[in-house]
C-alpha cells in the first residue's frame, strides 16, 4: 500500500514568516510530486508540482525534492493570513492498468497578523 | 488553465433517494476524470476512476452498484448515487486529468450532498 504521510498540524506561523510543510512517501519509485492547496469548503488548487531533486521556485512559493530520503517540502516565503489553508501532498502513482495521485492527509496552516 | 466544472454545488435529499451529480471539462478534453468524496476535517479519498468509453475502476471498498459512474464523452462523467442514506453526506470532488499537460489533475469545485 503507496502512502503519502503529512503532519496534520496546524503548522501556526506569524505574517511574514516562512511556512515550512513537509511530506514523505513510502513508493521508493515514485516520480511526480505535487502541492495542492484547499480552503475549507473549497475543493483543492494546484501550487505546484516537482519532478527533480532540488528546488523548484514560482513567486513565494519553493517546492524542494529530495528522493533519497523520499521526502517533499513546501515552503511559503512572506506568509500572509490568505496562505491560511489546508495544504495536500500528493503522488502521482502509475499503477498497471490506471494512474491516481495518492494524497496525503494534509497540514493545516494557520498564518496570524 | 484547464477548467473543470461541477454541477450541483449543494443537494439535499431524502434518505433512499438516488442523486446525480455531472462534472464537465470546459476546455479540455478528459479521457480521464477521478472521482473523491471528502468527509469533514478528513482528506480526499479517491473513489473511482472514470475512463472515457469504459467501465470505470473502483476503489477498495467503494461500493460499484452504490456509486454509478458513466463517462460517456469526453467532457463528462456522472456519479449517481443510489439510495442515499444519511451517511452518504459529503462533499464530493471531481477532478479530470488533461492529457496534454502531463500528469496534473484540475479539480471541479465540488458538489456537498446532504441526505436527510
Amino acid at each position: 500500500q503507496k502512502e503519502v504521510e503529512q503532519n496534520s498540524g496546524p503548522l501556526s506561523v506569524p505574517e511574514g514568516a516562512i511556512a515550512s510543510l513537509n511530506c514523505t512517501y513510502s513508493d521508493r519509485g515514485s516520480q511526480s510530486f505535487f502541492w495542492y492547496r484547499q480552503y475549507s469548503g473549497k475543493s483543492p488548487e494546484l501550487i505546484m508540482f516537482i519532478y527533480s531533486n532540488g528546488d523548484k521556485e514560482d513567486g513565494r512559493f519553493t517546492a524542494q525534492l529530495n528522493k533519497a530520503s523520499q521526502y517533499v517540502s513546501l515552503l511559503i516565503r512572506d506568509s500572509q493570513p490568505s496562505d491560511s489553508a489546508t495544504y495536500l501532498c500528493a503522488v502521482f502513482d502509475r499503477g498497471d492498468s490506471s494512474y491516481k495521485l495518492i494524497f496525503g492527509s494534509g497540514t493545516r496552516l494557520l498564518v496570524r497578523p | 488553465g484547464a477548467v473543470v466544472s461541477q454541477h450541483p454545488s449543494w443537494v439535499i435529499c431524502k434518505s433512499g433517494t438516488s442523486v446525480k451529480i455531472e462534472c464537465r471539462s470546459l476546455d479540455f478534453q478528459a479521457t480521464t476524470m477521478f472521482w473523491y468524496r471528502q468527509f469533514p476535517k478528513q482528506s480526499l479519498m479517491l473513489m473511482a476512476t472514470s475512463n472515457e468509453g469504459s467501465k470505470a475502476t473502483y476503489e477498495q471498498g467503494v461500493e460499484k452498484d452504490k456509486f454509478l459512474i458513466n463517462h460517456a464523452s469526453l467532457t463528462l462523467s456522472t456519479l449517481t448515487v443510489t439510495s442515499a442514506h444519511p451517511e452518504d453526506s459529503s462533499f464530493y470532488i471531481c477532478s479530470a486529468r488533461d492529457p496534454d499537460s502531463s500528469y496534473e489533475q484540475y479539480f471541479g469545485p465540488g458538489t456537498r450532498l446532504t441526505v436527510t
